[in-house]
């Protein structure tokens, strides 16, 4: 069963306007959840992260949200810009459990055109 | 700072090969993993590691063993390559034991004919 899902595979955005990835999980117990950027031969790099005693962090122009009674997360970027062109993945561990490792949604392409 | 490094970048394998996936890294770190990306399924951890000489499974460990002699290297083991193993395989370590952000390695993709 797949504990953290990103249902939408794809998204496309002008370039200066906001981008917006959506990540559900389904463990409550999950405490910690990160997003992180990964482009074409490359490695995933981390973004942003945000605690479970928040419901939000801001780094620039990326803003994390968590909506723990929802259970879903979500990532803005404003403006987008072109460089944001890549894949996109949540991910969630609970810190104190197995060594915390880190559990991945199935990532969304963005595409930010000119 | 070289950080996580991964060897080879890509490798052609025949059924029923076997190889090793080179994991290194020059950041002390005590937290190392190896995960696969499959198109559609995210990146699954295969195995982890907590220190040096303990190691556990993720969640897709069948088919691969794994030691952790030193603290710097992790490598990754096909005893017996399947093509269900055609994946990009991804090193990642960090510093402590909890959720915090993992480094990772730019990758090895891996085709099983």
């Amino acid at each position: 069963d797949q504990q953290v899902k990103q249902n939408s595979p794809s998204l496309s955005v002008q370039e200066g306007r906001i981008s917006i990835l959506n990540c559900d999980y389904t463990n409550s117990m999950f405490d910690y959840f990160l997003w992180y950027k990964k482009y074409p031969a490359e490695g995933p790099t981390f973004l942003i992260s945000i605690s479970s005693i928040k419901d939000k962090n801001e780094d620039g122009r990326f803003t994390v949200f968590l909506n723990k009674s929802a259970k879903h997360l979500s990532l803005h970027i404003v403006p987008s810009q072109p460089g944001d062109s890549a894949v996109y993945f949540c991910a969630a561990s609970l810190i104190y459990d197995q060594g915390g490792k880190l559990i991945f949604g199935q990532g969304t392409e963005l595409s930010v055109k000119p | 700072n070289a950080g996580v490094t991964q060897t080879p970048k890509f490798q052609v394998l025949k059924t029923g090969q076997s190889m090793t996936l080179q994991c290194a890294q020059d950041m002390n770190h005590e937290y190392m993993s190896w995960y696969r990306q499959d198109p559609g399924m995210g990146l699954r951890l295969i195995h982890y590691s907590v220190g040096a000489g303990i190691t556990d499974q993720g969640e897709v460990p069948n088919g691969y063993n794994v030691s952790r002699s030193t603290t710097e290297d992790f490598p990754l083991r096909l005893l017996s390559a399947a093509p269900s193993q055609t994946s990009v395989y991804f090193c990642a370590s960090r510093y402590g034991q909890g959720g915090e952000k993992l480094f990772f390695g730019s990758g090895t993709q891996l085709s099983v004919l």
